[in-house]
Formats: C-alpha cells, sequence, structure tokens
C-alpha cells in the first residue's frame, strides 16, 4: 500500500492567516484527491476534491493547489476561522486491493487562534 | 439519501471480552464498506474492505475479523480483546461511480 506523507503535524494560525498543509504520494491508481476535515469525536467529512485535469480547485474559502510532476497537492485555508480548527487529512487512491481504496496522510491538527 | 449509521458511538470493555460494532448504509446498493482505526497521532488505518456480500479483504494481521451478512451490513468483530485494540473505530463507504467516502460517526472503544 502506498505512502501519503503529510505535513506539518499541527499548525496555529491566527485568525485571518492562511494555513497550508502538504501532501506528497507515490504511485496511484486514479487521479483524485480528497481532503477530509475532522472535528473532535466525529468521523472524518470530505471538505474538498481534486480530479488534475486542472491545477487548483476553489470552494469558498479552501483551495486545493496540485503539482502532478511532483506528486505533491496542498490545502489552503483563507481568512482562516476559529470554526476552522479540526484535524485535516489528506488521501490518495492505492493500485491494488481489489476496491477503490484510499490511503491517508497521518492528519494535521490546525488550531486557528482568535 | 444515503446515510450511514454506526453504533454503539461509545464502549469500555474488559480485556479478553468479544467485541462486535455494526455498521449499515442506507439508500445505495452495493457500496465498497470499509473499517479503520484511529489512533492518536497515527491517522486512519484500514483494517477490512469489502466489495461484496461475504468477500472480506483484510489488510493488515490483528486480533479482529469482519463479515458482511448483508449488502449494506458490515461488522467488526473480535472474540478477545486485547488492550491494544482501543481506539477510534469508523466505518466508511464508497460506491463505484462515487469516487469519494462518506464515513459514519464512529466508535470510541476504551479496553481496560
Amino acid at each position: 500500500q502506498q505512502q501519503v506523507k503529510q505535513s506539518p503535524q499541527s499548525l496555529i494560525v491566527q485568525k485571518g492567516g492562511i494555513p497550508i498543509i502538504n501532501c506528497a504520494y507515490e504511485n496511484t491508481a486514479f487521479d483524485y484527491f480528497p481532503w477530509y476535515q475532522q472535528f473532535p469525536g466525529k468521523g472524518p467529512a470530505l471538505l474538498i476534491a481534486i480530479r488534475p485535469d486542472v491545477s487548483e480547485k476553489k470552494e469558498g474559502r479552501f483551495t486545493i493547489s496540485f503539482n502532478k510532476s511532483a506528486k505533491q497537492f496542498s490545502l489552503h485555508i483563507m481568512d482562516s476561522q476559529p470554526g476552522d480548527s479540526a484535524t485535516y487529512f489528506c488521501a490518495a487512491p492505492y493500485s491494488g486491493g481489489g476496491a477503490d481504496g484510499l490511503t491517508f496522510g497521518k492528519g494535521t491538527h490546525l488550531i486557528i487562534q482568535p | 439519501s444515503q446515510t450511514i449509521h454506526q453504533w454503539p458511538a461509545t464502549l469500555v470493555q474488559p480485556v479478553g471480552s468479544p467485541l462486535s460494532l455494526e455498521c449499515t448504509v442506507e439508500g445505495t446498493s452495493n457500496p465498497n464498506l470499509y473499517w479503520y482505526r484511529q489512533a492518536a497521532g497515527r491517522g486512519l488505518q484500514l483494517l477490512f474492505y469489502s466489495v461484496g456480500i461475504g468477500q472480506i479483504s483484510s489488510e493488515v494481521p490483528q486480533n479482529l475479523s469482519a463479515s458482511r451478512p448483508q449488502d449494506r451490513q458490515f461488522i467488526l468483530s473480535s472474540k478477545k480483546l486485547l488492550l491494544s485494540d482501543s481506539g477510534f473505530y469508523l466505518c466508511a463507504y464508497g460506491t463505484v461511480n462515487d469516487y469519494g467516502y462518506t464515513f459514519g460517526s464512529g466508535t470510541r472503544l476504551t479496553v481496560v
């Protein structure tokens, strides 16, 4: 199973700042890169995803940037708010295994300070 | 609409006791089903996945097993729990044409 390397592990940003979370992947079964947001005690929820026929996707204050040649993608949160404080996971499809499996990064614990 | 139900929300079990966690999905048919475990600082670890009734694949050797007795039911079990089985267990589903996963609300298992 492939690895997805996510950084940083934790991040503290002042309100209004732009936290950036990075992920690097190995080979994938197909091109689809989602980000999940998880609040304490809850299951992860799909936040935004990109299929790299484009290099960037924006939904509201959340933007994914994708660099296929470098096998990297990142999440930017514009005008961050305390309510964005959560754990964020990136993921990538892995080949083999017989199912549409996603391998997840280890997560980034984000705190937005008021 | 599609929904996923997972229970119980929390569970405290003694070492050596059995375990049964249940997950059901509504509003879709023939989903791929997944069990993940989440430990602090270790992200999401895929334990089992299933592409159909009675079809279970294990990603890591462990003290756990999974079963899929019906199309939209996925069960995680153990005959004898270990302390190391403590964690946050998440069920998820994804359909063939849907690249994303939808996760359940999770079960916090504490083995004492």
